[in-house]
């Protein structure tokens, strides 16, 4: 699976948009891009995946660069709620859910 | 719907014990996994059932470690005997489909926080 990037940590005021990062420029043409966050002493909980298209949920929508070698997660109107790290993975079709976790985006929504 | 269940939510014992972690999937969910985070480490892969079949086992760190999936609905997975090493927490994970040629959503569960001392 293709290594991931993503910054450190980054706050984000409530209410305002949070958009989250992500480099993975040597992704391949059968990854999707995965989306989940686990919110402190909670098990990981999937957001979103996208292999080439934009995509939107009810919880955030992901923009991914025409080249794909990255993408961006937004999360519209981000509440305290939204506090989290958030990880970013690069899996292969038909790898089904074997993760590969990395250090991921520790997003701190403020007041 | 009930989500995936792990239990107990924390266990602590001595080195040398041995435990043994469960876990229910959600119902119907062929795929089973069980991922593991250590002390200041990221979380990482340990195996995958699909029904009872181990799919891959890749990621167990070594045969102190066991994981069973009998009748293909609940997991456990024991640790026999603990070291201090293997202090951590750890997740099950399920998902439905044929994981080998769908790409799906793993819901997880809370996990098993263990400490070996």
């Amino acid at each position: 699976d293709a290594k991931t990037t993503q910054p450190t940590s980054m706050d984000c005021a409530e209410g305002r948009a949070a958009n989250l990062p992500c480099n993975h420029s040597t992704i391949s043409g059968n990854e999707y891009v995965y989306w989940y966050r686990q919110i402190h002493s909670q098990g990981p909980q999937y957001i979103i995946h996208g292999l080439k298209n934009n995509e939107t949920n009810e919880m955030a929508s992901l923009i991914i660069t025409e080249d794909r070698k990255s993408s961006t997660l937004i999360l519209p109107h981000a509440t305290l709620r939204d506090t989290a790290v958030y990880y970013c993975i690069a899996q292969a079709r038909g790898g089904g859910n074997k993760l590969t976790f990395g250090t991921g985006t520790q997003l701190k929504v403020e007041l | 719907e009930a989500g995936v269940t792990q239990f107990p939510s924390h266990s602590v014992i001595e080195k040398g014990q041995t435990v043994t972690l469960r876990c229910d999937p959600i119902s119907g969910h062929d795929n089973l996994y069980w991922y593991r985070r250590v002390m200041g480490k990221e979380i990482k892969f340990l195996l995958h059932f699909v029904k009872e079949s181990k799919q891959d086992e890749s990621g167990m760190p070594n045969n102190r470690f066991l994981a069973e999936r009998t009748g293909g609905t609940y997991s456990t997975l024991k640790v026999q005997p603990a070291e201090l090493e293997d202090s951590g927490v750890y997740f099950c994970a399920s998902s439905q489909g044929r994981a080998l040629a769908m790409n799906t959503e793993a819901f997880f569960g809370q996990g098993t926080r263990l400490t070996v001392v």
